[in-house]
């Protein structure tokens, strides 16, 4: 298993520039989501999805757009690159469950910085 | 979702026992506790989950008091490689937000 996997690893763009943050897992989870975490702070929720074709919105989900065609894929899409979305963006999968908290598997993160 | 409140930072020595209390006021009914570990430029891990009493795994353990509105991670003979940031975390996927992290506890191993 490879677990869950993230591409780039870093991305640099300038203002106003969109793009797509790539994540996949091959673990079979229905759960997928994205986070963004800014120095000293812990991790925020942008999307997340309970299943191919379900998406929902998490804390700071503006300026990003979602889809899950797949189970294993979860792309997260910047729509018009801004210099306040610079941060490091992770990738989470679990199952999704009857039991009310799942561990979360994490990719190894994509930095990203807004010129 | 039930919001956490831990120390923003603590540091201790190699050899020693660790334990970081997390606050869940308003824990609800059916939430598990939680803890991630990060390492700088790395994604959390998973360390230990419980919902009440105590848990001990090969790296952890987990203490819930019988109100369930607070927990303790405690890491047993640290070394410097237990230097990293600690989530403490209630409820998740199973509701409607998602997984909450707050800044968690960064916590420095000196030699």
């Amino acid at each position: 298993n490879a677990g869950v996997t993230q591409t780039p690893k870093f991305q640099v763009l300038k203002t106003g520039q969109s793009m797509t943050l790539q994540c996949a897992q091959d673990m079979n989870h229905e759960y997928m989501s994205w986070y963004r975490q800014d120095p000293g702070m812990g991790l925020r929720l942008i999307h997340y999805s309970v299943g191919a074709g379900i998406t929902d919105q998490g804390e700071v989900p503006n300026g990003y757009n979602v889809s899950r065609s797949t189970t294993e894929d979860f792309p997260l899409r910047l729509l018009s690159a801004a210099p306040s979305q610079t941060s490091v963006y992770f990738c989470a999968s679990s199952y999704w469950g009857a039991d009310p908290q799942e561990t979360q598997y994490f990719g190894p993160g994509t930095r990203l910085l807004v010129l | 979702l039930a919001k956490t409140t831990q120390p923003i930072s603590m540091d201790s020595y190699e050899g020693q026992e660790v334990n970081i209390t997390c606050s869940h006021n308003n824990i609800a009914t059916n939430d598990y506790i939680t803890w991630y570990q990060q390492f700088p430029s790395q994604g959390p891990r998973f360390i230990i989950q419980g919902y009440k009493t105590k848990v001990t795994n090969e790296v952890a353990s987990l203490f819930i008091p019988a109100d369930r509105k607070s927990s303790t991670l405690s890491l047993p003979r640290v070394s410097l490689s237990d230097t990293a940031v600690y989530y403490c975390l209630v409820g998740g996927p199973g509701g409607a937000d998602g997984l909450t992290f707050g800044k968690g506890t960064h916590l420095i191993i000196q030699p």
